[in-house]
């Protein structure tokens, strides 16, 4: 069962633009949604991370939107830079963190110049 | 300040083979999680280690088993290696489970 669904898998957006990564969840006792960005041959880097008592946190041109009852929530990154291509990863962790983090399947981003 | 390492960077061993990963967190984290990362499932989460002691474990065949030293750097061992083990495995360090996590680069691990 895939507790964390990831869309669009793919997206290509032109420099300059906003590129939105989009996560819905299922399992109402996760309390921690961060967002890794991966390189080619290295390890998942975390970018931001927002908990549900918060609808909105903003670090530099990463944002990130979270909408409780929904049970959604995206990332956006505005004025996207060549260098932010790459695969995003939102995950969930349920309070405690004792059964680590749940991924999505990821989010292959390529920016045009 | 380091970041977390894992050694070896990459790996190939023959079906049946055993093998063992390392990893050294960040000086001053004490909880170590590894997971698996390949194509077709994503990354999946492996176990988790606290003070020498494994907090929890995902859903993994006994094949696969890990534990954590008083410095806090931690091993996992794969044993009677398939070829379905052929993944990246990636190690991540945290102060505690309530913080963000670092990751290591990963050791890639081909089977053949």
């Amino acid at each position: 069962q895939q507790q964390v669904k990831q869309s669009p898998q793919s997206l290509i957006v032109q420099k300059g633009g906003i590129s939105i990564i989009n996560c819905a969840y299922e399992n109402t006792a996760f309390d921690y949604f961060p967002w890794y960005q991966q390189f080619p041959g290295k390890g998942p880097a975390l970018l931001i991370a927002i908990r549900p008592d918060v609808s909105e946190k903003k670090e530099g041109r990463f944002t990130i939107s979270f909408n409780k009852s929904a049970k959604q929530f995206s990332l956006h990154i505005m004025d996207s830079q060549p260098g932010d291509s790459a695969t995003y990863f939102c995950a969930a962790r349920i309070g405690g963190g004792a059964d680590g983090l749940t991924f999505g399947k990821g989010t292959h981003l390529i920016i045009q110049p | 300040k380091a970041g977390v390492t894992q050694t070896p960077r990459y790996l190939i061993k023959t079906r049946g083979q055993q093998v063992t990963l390392s990893c050294s967190p960040i000086s001053g984290h004490r909880s170590v999680s590894w997971y698996q990362q390949t194509p077709g499932q994503g990354l999946q989460f492996l176990f988790e280690y606290f003070s020498e002691t494994q907090r929890n474990k995902g859903n993994f065949p006994g094949r696969f088993s890990g534990r954590q030293f008083s410095n806090s750097r931690s091993e996992m061992n794969v044993s009677t290696l398939e070829l379905g083990d052929s993944a990246l495995y990636l190690c991540a360090s945290s102060v505690d489970r309530h913080y963000g996590y670092t990751f290591g680069s990963g050791t890639r691990l081909t089977v053949v």
